[in-house]
């Protein structure tokens, strides 16, 4: 079984400045990592995802995640951000070669200032 | 291209009643998963279905049950409906149980 934990419940930000989420995942298979972003009222959108390869992955709105296997890792990242990355974030884990099902963590709450 | 699609979009009931959500799978895709979100939480997933079979179950009880029909679409029931059900309903698709999740928008399912 696998379980995922987000160490941050809620990360207030200026917006262009830079922003780290940050999450841990537990298994005992390798793995593939996932970043979901969702907005209100709305369903999941995958921002990126590590299956194999690079450790260093790079999603959609300009997100980018590191892939860290010793320290069990996968925090999320972005250089600048904008009012309208404001909204939840989860990470998941699933097992590599399984099903793709992935277990999701509780979500941190991104909130850009202006 | 037509993402996910879920419906209704808001639902309420009244606890011991029954409730079956319905969705539509992204276009080529032929496998649904169902995810439960309660306010403030991540998605707990309750099931997965490819043809037309559960394969695979999440840790909820039979109360929860599902169905995938021959164009690939799904159904969630639930019976005998508790406050605790009350909660956005995700579903999600995608190609032969082998490839990330595309959400729907979810239904929202309010029970008192």
């Amino acid at each position: 079984a696998q379980s995922v934990t987000q160490l941050d419940s809620q990360v207030p930000v200026f917006e262009e400045a830079p922003v780290e989420l940050r999450c841990n995942y537990s298994s005992s298979v390798s793995v593939y990592l996932f970043w979901y972003v969702q907005y209100p009222n709305q369903g999941l959108q995958l921002l990126l995802k590590y299956l194999s390869g690079s450790t260093l992955v790079k999603g959609i709105n300009g997100f980018e995640a590191e892939f860290n296997k010793s320290q069990t890792s996968f925090h999320l990242r972005k250089p600048s951000v904008h009012i309208s990355d404001t909204a939840e974030y989860f990470c998941a884990v699933s097992s590599s070669g399984g099903s793709y099902i992935p277990t999701f963590g509780r979500g941190t709450s991104l909130i850009v200032h202006p | 291209d037509a993402g996910v699609t879920q419906s209704p979009t808001h639902l309420i009931k009244t606890r011991g009643q029954q409730v079956t959500l319905r969705c539509s799978p992204k276009s080529g895709h032929d496998t649904v998963s169902w995810y439960q979100q309660a306010l403030g939480q991540g998605p707990q997933f309750i099931f997965q279905y490819y043809e037309e079979e559960e394969r695979q179950r999440g840790n909820f009880p039979d109360r929860f049950s599902g169905h995938q029909f021959p164009n690939y679409s799904s159904e969630l029931n639930v019976n005998a409906l508790l406050l605790g059900d009350s909660a956005l309903y995700l579903c999600a698709s995608s190609f032969q149980m082998n490839s990330p999740l595309h959400f729907g928008n979810g239904t929202r399912l309010t029970v008192t």
